[in-house]
This record gives C-alpha cells, structure tokens and sequence, in this order.
C-alpha cells in the first residue's frame, strides 16, 4: 500500500521563527490534505492540497504531485502553533492514510 | 453549519461491556467516515459510508466493531465485549461526494474511550 513519510518528526523553534515541514508520498494521490491537531485531539483543516500552491495567512503549502511530496511552510510562528501537524493523502476518493505527525513546539 | 459533531466526547467503560458512538456529520455532506487514533499516531481509517451504504468496512479492527448509518445521516460505531487495546480516540469526518477526483474531509472532535 501507499506509505507516507513526514520530516522531521520533532521540531522546537522561537516564537517568530519559520519552519518547513515535509510529506513524502510512495504513489500517485488524489487527494492530500494537511491539519494541525491541538492539544485537545481535535483534528484542524490547513490544506487542501492534491498538487499547486495555497496560502492562508501565515501558512502555504505547496505540493508537487510529479515527484510525489508536499510541503507545509510556518511563517513568524506563534505559542499557539504547537501540536501535531499531520500529512493524509487518499488514492481512490475514500480512505485517508496518515502520516506519523510532525510535532511541533513554539517556545516564548 | 455547525460542523461534525461526535457523542460522547468522553467515555469510561469496564472490559467486556459494550459502548456505542454517535457522528452527525455536517448537514450537506453525503460521505461519513470513521477513523481510529491511538496516542502518538497517526488517525487510521475503519470504514465509510455514502449515504445509508457501507462501502468499505475490511479495514473494521474486528468483529467486534460494527458501524450504521441507515438513514443517510448520523452514524453509529459499536464496540462490543470492549478490551483495554480498545482504549483510542474515534474520531469521525465527513465530505461531499468526489467531484472527479477532488473533495476534503472535515472532522469531528471525537470520542476518547477509556477501557478499564
């Protein structure tokens, strides 16, 4: 079946710094979706993404669908940015297959 | 729209009793999905519905575990002769039928099952 890959799985930064979160993906995908799961289990929406370029406030991502990887981009992060981010793509229009998380701590 | 909701949003049971969940999914959406997330891993699929129709429960853990929507709407995901490997977080999404390849699951806040 189809893997997928996310890098790094732990990532601690500043308040204020960027960071770049990665999802590597073994088959070509109809769908890829990213969320931010907070610290109260629930699952958050960021992207849409199944190939191009999106941005939303301090948050892009880009996926590129020919070489089968996608990746999230934080820009100025925030305390309230921390948790788990999680990469999910889906080959038939059904079941999503997950990555393991990124999970990530913004430090004040 | 109040988005997709789950009920309970907690719950404590002994080993070998039974528990139900409930999912209503939002309003529009014809696709319900049911997942499973242990801690520190990622959410893995169980089964999902279009309207009242099951079309894919391989992937359901055990026999133990059934799921229903029969009037296209809400569903129900029960566990029966519950055991401490049961203890996860279920969570449940929903979408509107593909359109060509393209749709995107929203999720519910889920339930978190406690075995004892």
């Amino acid at each position: 079946g189809i893997q997928v890959e996310q890098s790094p799985p732990d990532l601690i930064l500043q308040e204020g710094a960027n960071s770049t979160l990665r999802c590597n993906f073994s088959d070509s995908v109809n769908n890829l979706q990213w969320f931010h799961q907070n610290p109260w289990g629930q699952l958050i929406n960021l992207f849409y993404i199944p190939s191009g370029t999106k941005q939303n406030g301090r948050l892009s991502a880009t996926t590129v669908a020919t070489e089968r990887y996608s990746l999230l981009y934080i820009s100025s992060s925030q305390t309230t940015d921390s948790g788990v981010y999680f990469c999910a793509v889906d080959l038939t229009g059904g079941q999503l297959i997950w990555g393991a998380g990124t999970k990530l701590i913004i430090k004040p | 729209d109040t988005g997709v909701s789950q009920d309970p949003r907690h719950k404590i049971t002994k080993r070998g009793q039974n528990v139900t969940f409930r999912c209503d999914p939002i309003s529009e959406h014809n696709r319900l999905y049911w997942y499973r997330q242990t801690l520190g891993q990622g959410p893995e699929f169980l089964t999902y519905f279009q309207n009242e129709a099951q079309l894919e429960k391989s992937r359901l853990l055990s026999d133990r575990f059934s799921a229903e929507r029969p009037k296209g709407s809400f569903s129900t995901l029960e566990i029966q002769r519950t055991e401490q490997g049961d203890s996860a977080m279920y969570l449940c999404a929903s979408s509107l039928e593909p359109l060509g390849t393209g749709y995107e699951q929203f999720f519910g806040p889920g339930t978190r099952l406690t075995v004892l």
